[in-house]
């Protein structure tokens, strides 16, 4: 069975930096693209970023492109998201979801974690 | 980057009727679309891929179509638990995007 557990949401002050966390089972982790997409409260959903099995090959979107910064470690079947310089509108929640277990869509969600950017 | 317009943003009907909703991206997507179901303090579900394929476990009352530019789900009968916002998807390319959801609500 898939599981995503996302962890290290909280409230952070405007500017701040917080580092999330995606512990992933069930799949062979190192074999897949990892995605963070977000939710802003109330509103739609947004992919944030992608990073392919091995590392190498990594996209963000345009509004957190140079702030946030993606990565994993396949020994511990994690993905990580290192968010700096964060604004008031980064406040969401933060899914993690890997892409081409058995489609190139997100059908594996884990619970999310909020972020909270407020002084 | 593709921008995926969806219409209408509110469809109010009742349980048992036929429900069509739409997605247009701004720039061709061949199949490439997904539809997410998304019920209030849930993660999204995924329904459709590749614009007409049910993922696993979905209901037959619900399909996909189109491709190109223009695609459409529809419900065709609606039950109680349809009632949600819903969400289309593309992985054309980079980035990927979503629309900006139909909330279908109870008439």
């Amino acid at each position: 069975e898939v599981q995503l557990v996302e962890s290290g949401g909280g409230l952070v002050q405007p500017g701040g930096s917080l580092r999330l966390s995606c512990e992933a089972s069930g799949f062979t982790f190192s074999s897949y693209e990892m995605n963070w997409v977000r939710q802003a409260p109330g509103k739609g959903l947004e992919w944030v970023s992608s990073i392919g099995g091995s590392g190498s090959t990594i996209y963000y979107a345009d509004s957190v492109k140079g702030r946030f910064t993606i990565s994993r470690d396949n020994a511990k079947n994690s993905l990580y998201l290192q968010m700096n310089s964060l604004r008031a509108e980064d406040t969401a929640v933060y899914y993690c979801a890997p892409r081409g277990l058995t489609t190139w869509y997100f059908n594996y969600w884990g619970q999310g974690t909020l972020v909270t950017v407020s002084s | 980057e593709i921008v995926l317009t969806q219409s209408p943003a509110t469809l109010s009907l009742s349980p048992g009727e036929r429900a069509t909703l739409s997605c247009r991206a701004s720039q061709g997507v061949n199949s490439y679309l997904a539809w997410y179901q998304q019920k209030p303090g849930q993660a999204p579900r995924l329904l459709i891929y590749d614009a007409y394929k049910r993922a696993t476990g979905i209901p037959a009352r619900f399909s996909g179509s189109g491709s190109g530019t223009d695609f459409t789900l529809t419900i065709s009968s609606l039950e109680p638990e349809d009632f949600a916002v819903y969400y289309c998807q593309h992985r054309q390319n980079w980035p990927l995007t979503f629309g900006g959801g139909t909330k279908v609500e109870i008439k």
